[in-house]
């Protein structure tokens, strides 16, 4: 079946550091995907749209420059946090939309992200 | 806005049924999903259904879907202790052309 693959799966990292996720769709093309915050006990939250080949759709309250997001191919996407502190600390999924059938939403195995 | 809720938390005994119920407001709702979530990990798509559809069984999950009253919920028969975990109901509707996820319920199976 469709399979999405996020890495890294777990980051540990000095604050004012930046870091990049990884997102592919394995076995099809995905041209929307979609990252995702979630905290401890909590839903997913929708950051931000990733759209092959155009710039990304943030959601309100969420720092363009902060999170940077590259999707350059139709199996690729990236998250760039950028100066990552303390309260960037997150376990961040993304996941991705076949083009094709366009249903369902196929997500990653997510990246938890502590920012010591 | 778009809105989905669910009960927070749900204990069962091993081999008796699970009900987890969904309720949303978009009623251009096209599809309405569930997913399990396992601690530390991504969310893994269970099942999911039309919107024209009132029922859909799969193996041990059976979903039931009351359009009128925008209510959704997922049965699994003969929980095991490898069904604890958090279930996510979510609904993809016209409007945002999005996901909107519930808050999830917390699914404890105590042997």
């Amino acid at each position: 079946g469709a399979v999405v693959s996020q890495h890294p799966s777990r980051v540990i990292c000095k604050s004012g550091t930046s870091v990049k996720i990884e997102c592919r769709s394995l076995d099809f093309q995905a041209t929307t995907m979609f990252w995702y915050r979630q905290f401890p006990k909590q839903s997913l939250m929708l950051m931000a749209t990733s759209n092959e080949g155009s710039k990304a759709t943030y959601e309100q309250g969420v720092e363009k420059d902060k999170f940077l997001i590259n999707h350059a191919s139709l199996t690729l996407s990236t998250l760039t946090v950028t100066s990552a502190h303390p309260e960037d600390s997150s376990f961040y999924i993304c996941s991705a939309r076949d083009a094709v059938s366009n249903q369902p939403q196929h997500f990653g195995d997510g990246t938890r992200l502590s920012i010591l | 806005g778009e809105d989905v809720e669910q009960s927070l938390f749900l204990s069962v005994r091993e081999g008796d049924s699970s009900v987890i119920n969904c309720t949303y407001t978009d009623s251009s709702s096209t599809y309405l999903y569930w997913y399990k979530q396992e601690p530390g990990a991504g969310l893994q798509l269970l099942t999911y259904i039309f919107s024209n559809m009132d029922m859909k069984q799969d193996q041990r999950l059976t979903v039931l879907l009351n359009k009128k009253d925008k209510h959704l919920s997922l049965r699994i028969a003969d929980t095991q202790t490898g069904d604890s975990a958090i279930y996510f109901c979510a609904e993809f509707g016209n409007y945002g052309q999005n996901f909107v996820f519930g808050p999830g319920t917390r699914l404890s199976v105590l042997p």
